[in-house]
Formats: C-alpha cells, sequence, structure tokens
C-alpha cells in the first residue's frame, strides 16, 4: 500500500533562514504523482507542485525548490530565505496511477518567527 | 479561479444527531472529494465522487454517506453523529482522477458532544 512519511512535525525558524521539509514516500507502482500542498491558518489548502515518476528534475519556483530522488523515495521541499508568510502546514501527497486514492503524510508545521 | 465552498466554517452537533455538511464547486469538476483531518494523521479520504450519483468508498467511510445529485454539489452525511467524528472536514475537486491538483474548500470544524 501507498505510504507518505512527513517525520518532521513542527519546525521553528527566523525570518530568512533557509529550511527544508522532509518527505518519503512508499510505492510498489512504477508510475505515481508527487504533490506538495501548503494549509495556511484560513485552513484552505493551496497546491504548490506535482511530480510525476519519471520525471526526477528538481524544480525551482521563487524562493521554493523541490528535490526528488527516486533512489531514496523522497520529495523533499526547501524554502529558501522564508519569510513569516511561509508560516502554514505544508503536506507531501502521493498517488498511483491505478489507484483512486491520494495518500497524504500527517503534515509538517512550519512557523516562520521575525 | 475554482472556487469550492463548504456551507460552514464550524458547527457544533450533539451525539446521535444527523448531520449535513454540504460542498459546492463552481468550475463544473467531474471528481469531488471528502476528507477529514486530524492532528498527527493528516488528510484520510472519507468518499469521493466521480460523476452525478456515482460514488466510492475511501479509507475511512463508516459512520459517513454522501450524496451527489448535481455535478456541482457532494454533501457528506454523518447519519448518527459520534464524538470521534469531531474533525475538520475538507472538501475537494478536480478535473480528472486523482492524478491531477486538488482543489479544497476552507473546512468545516465539526464538534460533536
Amino acid at each position: 500500500a501507498q505510504k507518505v512519511t512527513q517525520a518532521q512535525t513542527e519546525i521553528s525558524v527566523v525570518e530568512k533562514e533557509d529550511v527544508t521539509l522532509d518527505c518519503v514516500y512508499e510505492t510498489r507502482d512504477t508510475t505515481y504523482y508527487l504533490f506538495w500542498y501548503k494549509q495556511p491558518p484560513s485552513g484552505e489548502l493551496v497546491f504548490l507542485i506535482r511530480r510525476n515518476s519519471f520525471d526526477e528534475q528538481n524544480e525551482i519556483s521563487g524562493r521554493y525548490s523541490w528535490n526528488f530522488q527516486k533512489s531514496t523515495s523522497s520529495f523533499n521541499f526547501t524554502i529558501t530565505a522564508s519569510q513569516v508568510v511561509d508560516s502554514a502546514v505544508y503536506f507531501c501527497a502521493l498517488s498511483e496511477s491505478n489507484n483512486n486514492d491520494m495518500r497524504f503524510g500527517a503534515g509538517t508545521r512550519l512557523t516562520v518567527k521575525p | 479561479d475554482v472556487k469550492v465552498t463548504q456551507s460552514s466554517r464550524y458547527l457544533v452537533k450533539r451525539t446521535g444527531e444527523k448531520v449535513f455538511l454540504e460542498c459546492v464547486q463552481d468550475m463544473d469538476h467531474e471528481n469531488m472529494f471528502w476528507y477529514r483531518q486530524d492532528p498527527g494523521l493528516g488528510l484520510r479520504l472519507i468518499y469521493f465522487s466521480y460523476d452525478v450519483k456515482m460514488k466510492e468508498k475511501g479509507d475511512i467511510p463508516e459512520g459517513y454517506s454522501v450524496s451527489r445529485e448535481k455535478k456541482e454539489r457532494f454533501s457528506l452525511i454523518l447519519e448518527s453523529a459520534s464524538t470521534n467524528q469531531t474533525s475538520m472536514y475538507l472538501c475537494a475537486s478536480c478535473l480528472g482522477g486523482l492524478n491531477e491538483k486538488l482543489f479544497f474548500g476552507s473546512g468545516t470544524q465539526l464538534s460533536v458532544l
């Protein structure tokens, strides 16, 4: 069965620090999709990125970057020069191509202090 | 932008009551989902629907039912609310299957007393 582990329950950093949120997944499928979502205090989860299993290129979007490594089954998320507005709960998620279920990790609560 | 609207942000009900949680999306999405979010457990899928009047069970359907009479509306029903159903409930929708990104509502925090 597919599984997503976010070992970091809570992280606290000071503004402008870099921070990496870890995500490790398990799947037997060769075709799968990985996601990151952000849940700010307002409650609504917001999509950040989607990656398929055949695309291991790292991605950068502004201060956000993602490191996908199939060899270690990890899809880590780094925020560079963190800001207070980055404070949120971040979820990593996995879906398999033949499975009607998106499996979420337990989430990492990031607090960025001014 | 896609809008997913959940009818209530906070709800307080008594044990044994029948509870309806409503969700409406405005972008003609085929697929709609109900998750519950609990601390330390992340999001768990309760039910989803891939078409009008169609539904499938997720990970934790026990104690819940759903209704999808119109494409834009997906209702979650707690037939007889219990205290262990106190949780944050999140509705989501997407155009394709679960390989596509989900659009979420703001959630309903349900307390069952």
